[in-house]
Order: structure tokens, then C-alpha cells, then sequence
């Protein structure tokens, strides 16, 4: 079946450095591409998504980034802080028919002092 | 203030019992929606409900039931027909149109079978 999946489980960064974190899809039909960010026993939330039709959308120290071609997402966070460490999903909906999403498997990013 | 509520946060239950999770939302959201999720692992659909008195099958409904009686609330049946319960448990709920992608998600219920 189609899915939506991500390259690493962890990713390991130093306080102020840039963080990128990886997803692959592979359903093309999907109209939006959303991230979220999970804390430790808490429920996700939602950072920043991306209609179909974009390339890039910037939020507040976030960037998201699609590459349809290749069927990639990337969320961009600049200037990482240890508040940032959690565990970020990608996920996909569609426009039509069942609006429920579908989510990755999780990277977690530790942000190291 | 406005948001998901979801109890209990910890549940225990013997093999062969149901039980039932809570979820009540003040947002006044059309939507909500049930997913579960495995350690280490992404969410997965249960059930969704894009109206009162409608909702869906996800991708793992067996074992599950719901009900969707009034607007606010969504509770979610775990049946002893679920081979595997053990689970973190999470509601959510949104708006209903084209472009509103903005799920928001309750704090959990974590289910544990004994």
C-alpha cells in the first residue's frame, strides 16, 4: 500500500545548529504534506504544512520543503534548541474523500548542549 | 479554554474486558478521528467521524468500536475482539474543508492489557 515513511530514526544535533529531517512518500495523489512534533507521552502538534502545489513555505525558524519529482519532504530548523527534542512525524492528506491523516514512522532529534 | 480531553491518561485492563477511552473536544470541530500508536512507531487510523451521527472504519478498526452522538464527543470501545491492545491512545478533531489541515490532538490515554 502507498505510505509515508522517513529516512532516520534519530538525529543527533548541537544547540544552535541547523536541524533537517527527512521523508520520503509515495503516494502522489495527496494534496498536503503536514509535520508534526510529538513530545515524550504527549500528543503530536502541529508545526507547518505544504499544499501539493509548493516548493517551499517558511514558518517561524522552520522551513518546510517538497521535491514532487522524487517524491521527498524535508523540515529545515534553524537555530535548533534543546526545546526542539521530540519526535517528528510526517504525514499526508488529501483534499477529498477520507481527510484523515497518514502518518510516518518518526525521527527522533536530540538537541545536544 | 479550548481543546482536547482525553481520560483516562492511564488504563489497565484484564484479557476479555472492554473498555471504553474518552474524547471530548470544546472546538466545536465537525471532525474527529481516533489513531493509535506502537512504541517507536507512527499513528495509525482507528476510526474517523466527519459529522455526528456518521463515521468511518480507518485502517485498524477491528476490535474497535466508536460512537458519535453528540458533537463534543467521540468515545472509542476497545473490545476484547482486539488481539493486541497495548497502546498509546490518541483523539483528535478539526474543521471540515478544503486547505484546513490542522489536526488537534488530545494528550492520550496509555492503554495497558494485564
Amino acid at each position: 500500500g502507498e505510505s509515508v515513511g522517513l529516512h532516520l530514526p534519530t538525529l543527533s544535533v548541537q544547540e544552535g545548529d541547523n536541524s533537517i529531517i527527512n521523508c520520503a512518500y509515495s503516494n502522489s495523489a495527496s494534496d498536503y504534506f503536514i509535520w508534526y512534533k510529538q513530545e515524550s507521552g504527549k500528543g503530536p502538534q502541529f508545526i507547518i504544512d505544504i499544499r501539493s502545489n509548493m516548493d517551499k513555505r517558511q514558518g517561524q525558524r522552520v522551513t518546510v520543503l517538497l521535491n514532487k519529482t522524487v517524491k521527498h519532504l524535508s523540515l529545515q530548523i534553524a537555530a535548533t534548541q534543546p526545546g526542539d527534542s521530540a519526535v517528528y512525524f510526517c504525514a499526508e492528506i488529501r483534499d477529498t474523500g477520507r481527510r484523515a491523516l497518514t502518518f510516518g514512522s518518526g525521527t527522533r532529534l536530540q538537541v545536544q548542549p | 479554554d479550548g481543546g482536547i480531553t482525553q481520560s483516562p491518561k492511564y488504563l489497565f485492563r484484564k484479557e476479555g474486558q472492554n473498555v471504553t477511552l474518552s474524547c471530548e473536544q470544546n472546538l466545536n470541530h465537525d471532525a474527529m478521528y481516533w489513531y493509535r500508536q506502537d512504541p517507536g512507531q507512527g499513528l495509525r487510523l482507528i476510526y474517523y467521524s466527519q459529522i455526528v451521527n456518521d463515521f468511518q472504519k480507518g485502517d485498524i478498526a477491528e476490535g474497535y468500536s466508536v460512537s458519535r452522538e453528540k458533537k463534543e464527543s467521540f468515545p472509542l470501545t476497545v473490545t476484547s475482539a482486539q488481539k493486541n491492545p497495548t497502546a498509546f491512545y490518541l483523539c483528535a478533531s478539526s474543521t471540515v474543508g478544503t486547505g484546513r489541515n490542522e489536526q488537534f490532538f488530545g494528550p492520550g490515554t496509555r492503554l495497558t492489557v494485564l
